[in-house]
């Protein structure tokens, strides 16, 4: 049972444009900023946004975050085979003094 | 660039303790937090906890009376401790290196090895 709440699965067609949300509390995303993570099968994952919205080099800007209260959201436009993997949303929870992730999205691009 | 690399047994036995190492190159652990994150096969990411270079600590509440962390300055190490290890601490262990200021996100990461638990 993860802290964060992500949805199992996502899917989209190329082209399209897809999101993937995260819903903490208070002691988390409430209070904290959130990062997203890919993880392409068999691979390390991979920071794709800090600081709730934030980009670092070399991360295409068709990925971009968003908070709101207790929740955010990972936008991804222009939808490319190559975007299909597994999405973790975390944040550092101020009760547990820790990181906490979310379940993973498995996005599937059909 | 910084790069990470985890080592140690891919099997360890019930009651055991798991220990595994990262070996950090293009770069010094000095000034950075480190961290390890775990993934059981098929399932998501749990933190297990960070060691800062000055040699403080901080773990996961759910494996704390269980994990040591340390660091080799002079080697560029830092090490994993998890102690009386089930086949529930099956898992690929991942090394992370975390921000200079704030151990919330996790920039480098190493490839990942896994750990089986079996007699």
């Amino acid at each position: 049972q993860s802290v964060l709440t992500q949805p199992p699965s996502a899917s989209g067609t190329p082209g399209q444009r897809v999101t993937i949300s995260c819903s903490g509390s208070s002691s988390n995303i409430g209070r904290n900023t959130v990062i997203w993570y890919q993880q392409l099968p068999g691979t390390a994952p991979k920071l794709l946004i800090h600081t709730n919205n934030q980009r670092p080099s070399g991360v295409p800007d068709r990925f971009s975050g968003s908070k709101s209260g207790t929740s955010a959201s990972l936008a991804l436009s222009g939808l490319q085979s190559e975007d299909e993997a597994d999405y973790y949303c975390a944040a550092w929870d101020d009760s547990l003094k820790g990181v906490v992730f979310g379940g993973g999205t498995k996005l599937t691009v059909l | 660039q910084v790069q990470l690399q985890e080592s140690g047994p891919g099997l360890v036995k019930p009651s055991e303790t798991l220990s595994l190492t990262c070996t950090v190159s293009g770069g010094s652990i000095s000034s950075y937090y480190w961290s390890w994150i775990r993934q059981p096969p098929g399932k998501g990411l749990e933190w297990i906890g960070y060691i800062y270079y000055t040699g403080s600590t901080n773990y996961n509440p759910s494996l704390k009376s269980r994990v040591t962390m340390s660091e080799d300055t002079s080697k560029n190490q830092f090490s994993l401790k998890l102690s009386s290890v089930t086949a529930a601490d099956t898992a690929v262990y991942y090394c992370a290196r975390a921000g200079s200021s704030s151990a919330d996100y996790f920039d480098h990461w190493g490839q990942g090895t896994l750990v089986t638990v079996s007699s």
